[in-house]
């Protein structure tokens, strides 16, 4: 159980268009999603939390005009990349917890490498 | 800030040998503590949860948490191979529902 899908696992676009990435949690509902940005050799770097129903909360440093957040259901949030830049190339991983105890840990996707030429 | 904090390694131990990854977390309102394991170019995947002070065995993997210490550990027994990775160490801090991620050790058991 507690499987997260994320999609596409990569992608390559040109300087100044937009990427949407997708996450789903496949086997629960799940109200709080995470979004992480890693670059090579360096860690998991919290980027935003994505709340069903309501506007994402952003870590301080990330412009949210740049990353759209949407959580418009219980399965699913996406991030969209907009005008990427070479900069903006990384590796986006998702994350959501299933609900019920406060322990639950959270459960990755496999990740969206994301390369801006 | 609300740091954990891992050494960054790389550890190096023979095949067969224990591995002892180690984790200080600065928040002792974390409550709940989670090792991940990466391998290169992928994402993380649960290891062990662990919550209460003490020892948690699963396998070849045995978690411990001392909270009046703020450290968390994590032992491979028979470490092998395909044990080479980064492992992460996690807290979980209930009331604000934030995971705080330290940077990782790298492991690297030699064959």
């Amino acid at each position: 159980g507690a499987v997260v899908s994320q999609h596409p696992s990569w992608v390559i676009c040109k300087s100044g268009t937009s990427v949407k990435i997708e996450c789903r949690s496949l086997d629960f509902q799940a109200t709080t999603m995470f979004w992480y940005r890693q670059f090579p050799k360096q860690s998991l770097m919290l980027m935003a939390t994505s709340n069903e129903g309501s506007k994402a909360t952003y870590e301080q440093g990330v412009e949210k005009d740049k990353f759209l957040i949407n959580h418009a259901s219980l399965t699913l949030s996406t991030l969209t990349v907009t005008s990427a830049h070479p900069e903006d190339s990384s590796f986006y991983i998702c994350s959501a917890r299933p609900p019920g105890t406060g322990n639950s840990p959270l459960h990755f996707g496999n990740g969206t490498r994301l390369t801006v030429t | 800030q609300k740091e954990v904090e891992q050494n960054s390694g790389p550890l190096s131990v023979p095949e067969g040998a224990i591995a002892s990854l180690n984790c200080t977390y600065s928040d002792r309102g974390s409550q709940s503590f989670f090792w991940y394991r990466q391998y290169s170019g992928k994402s993380p995947e649960l290891i062990m949860s662990i919550y209460s002070n003490g020892d948690k065995e699963d396998g070849r993997f045995t978690a411990q948490l001392n909270k009046a210490s703020q450290y968390v550990s994590l032992l491979i027994r028979d470490s092998q191979p395909s044990d080479s990775a980064t492992y992460l160490c996690a807290a979980h801090e209930y009331n604000f529902n934030k995971f705080y991620f330290g940077s990782g050790t790298k492991l690297n058991v030699k064959p």
